[in-house]
């Protein structure tokens, strides 16, 4: 698995709820991601940390928000505001070397 | 900015046929280069990687060759296995500003049948 966990797995969402995914790594690596992917599109870049306490924004970061308060953690929160947010999320992460990045297994959100 | 484009799926072989996917970049600098390979509900996992120009990566009997000349890095395998039928991302690294990201193409669905 890598070590990296995404969880839960799946997760249903009513209209105007807020949801958080989860995100935890043991591979002591410094830069965490999110990305989005919708069926056709590729992923798309949500947001990124690349050092504890600091994070910046991404392609499509609107109806988005993260947190970094821990190196292992990096939660991502879909908010109201994101008109359209079923999709699978992928969170990745990379070593300070930036090279290739290590991939959870996804979590899939569905609004209900 | 940075992009990468993949041809367009699916892609349909028969079992042992050869597979080439093909993966052009356009990157400033001298991006890294990624073949990353996703099965049904599942993450990316890396499939091979290039991190300078002629390198070649291998993994699994699938090879790609980082060519700076033509901004190419075409995904191949000599024989291919139902168990490979899965959808395939080409992607670049590359920095940008002060942040090094991984920019990813659209993806390849490939479906081997017996």
């Amino acid at each position: 698995d890598g070590g990296i966990t995404q969880s839960p797995k799946y997760l249903f969402r009513k209209e105007g709820q807020n949801v958080t995914l989860s995100c935890e790594q043991n591979l002591n690596h410094d830069a965490m991601y999110w990305y989005r992917q919708d069926p056709g599109q590729g992923l798309r870049l949500i947001y990124y940390s690349q050092i504890v306490n600091d994070f910046q924004k991404g392609d499509i970061a609107e109806g988005y928000s993260v947190s970094r308060e821990k190196k292992e953690s990096f939660p991502l929160t879909v908010t109201s505001a994101q008109k359209n947010p079923t999709a699978f999320y992928l969170c990745a992460v990379r070593d300070r070397g930036y090279t290739e990045a290590f991939f959870g297994q996804g979590t899939r959100l569905t609004v209900v | 900015g940075n992009s990468v484009t993949q041809m367009e799926g699916p892609v349909t072989l028969s079992e042992e046929a050869f597979l080439t996917i093909n993966c052009t970049y356009t990157a400033t600098g001298y991006p890294s280069l990624f073949w990353y390979v996703q099965y049904p509900g599942e993450g990316l996992q890396l499939l091979l990687k290039a991190t300078k120009a002629d390198d070649k990566g291998s993994n699994k009997g699938f090879e790609a060759t980082y060519r700076k000349e033509t901004t190419s890095f075409h995904l191949e395998k000599g024989s291919v296995q139902v168990s490979d039928s899965a959808v395939y991302f080409c992607a670049l690294s590359a920095f940008t500003g002060t942040a090094s990201k991984l920019t990813f193409g659209t993806g390849t669905r490939l479906q081997v049948t017996l």
